[in-house]
């Protein structure tokens, strides 16, 4: 059974400043899909980035980018310049043809103004 | 404008009641997923559907039921709350390349 792990419980960041969320999977697939998903407290889950695991290149989405190392099975998100509004719960996330969408355990993102 | 809907978003009701938890969606999705999620914690699948009259358990073991009668909604039920029932319930679609939408959720508090 595929695993996803997130390691850190919670980080801290100062506001306009750069933190790395990581996040390491278990599975025997070649193709798949890992996934970062944004919770705000009391609102909608909402998705931040996607990467195929077929493409080489990491995805970016505006100050949104990972650091994608299939070898590895880590998937790290970084959020560049930092916003309030970034506060949040991050959850990986992996998803492989036939298999259900599989959560990390979330890390919860501290912005400090 | 395509979305999906929750209600009620809270719900505070007494043990032992029957409850109804609403989602719908705009979108025309075949797939869709109720999770638990206590607050700050993971995601629970407790159910899913791949269209109209399919439902499947999801990997947490649950005392609710669903039903998929028509694309555009998937209601859960239990039939007789408890206050281990208190949590929040998501639901969601899947879009294409395994993307999931999700709804606003509904907060339930079993007293």
């Amino acid at each position: 059974a595929q695993t996803v792990t997130q390691s850190q419980p919670e980080m801290s960041v100062q506001e306009a400043e750069t933190v790395t969320l990581s996040c390491t999977y278990d599975t025997s697939e070649s193709d798949y899909y890992l996934f970062w998903y944004k919770q705000p407290p009391s609102r909608q889950m909402i998705l931040v980035i996607r990467q195929e695991a077929y493409k080489q290149q990491n995805a970016t989405e505006n100050r949104f980018s990972v650091n994608f190392q299939k070898a590895a099975k880590s998937f790290s998100l970084k959020i560049s310049d930092s916003q309030l509004g970034d506060a949040a719960m991050y959850f990986c996330a992996y998803h492989a043809a036939g298999n259900k969408l599989t959560f990390g355990g979330g890390t919860r993102v501290l912005v400090k103004p | 404008e395509a979305d999906i809907y929750q209600t009620p978003r809270y719900l505070v009701i007494g043990t032992g009641k029957k409850i109804t938890l609403e989602c719908s969606q705009t979108m025309g999705h075949d797939k869709m997923y109720w999770y638990q999620q206590d607050p700050g914690m993971e995601l629970h699948l407790i159910h899913y559907s791949y269209g109209v009259n399919s439902t499947e358990k999801g990997d947490l073991s649950s005392e609710s039921t669903v039903s998929r009668i028509r694309t555009e909604h998937f209601p859960l039920t239990l039939e007789s709350a408890r206050p281990s029932h208190t949590s929040q319930y998501l639901c969601a679609t899947e879009l294409a390349g395994y993307e999931q939408y999700f709804g606003p959720g509904t907060r339930l508090t079993v007293t």
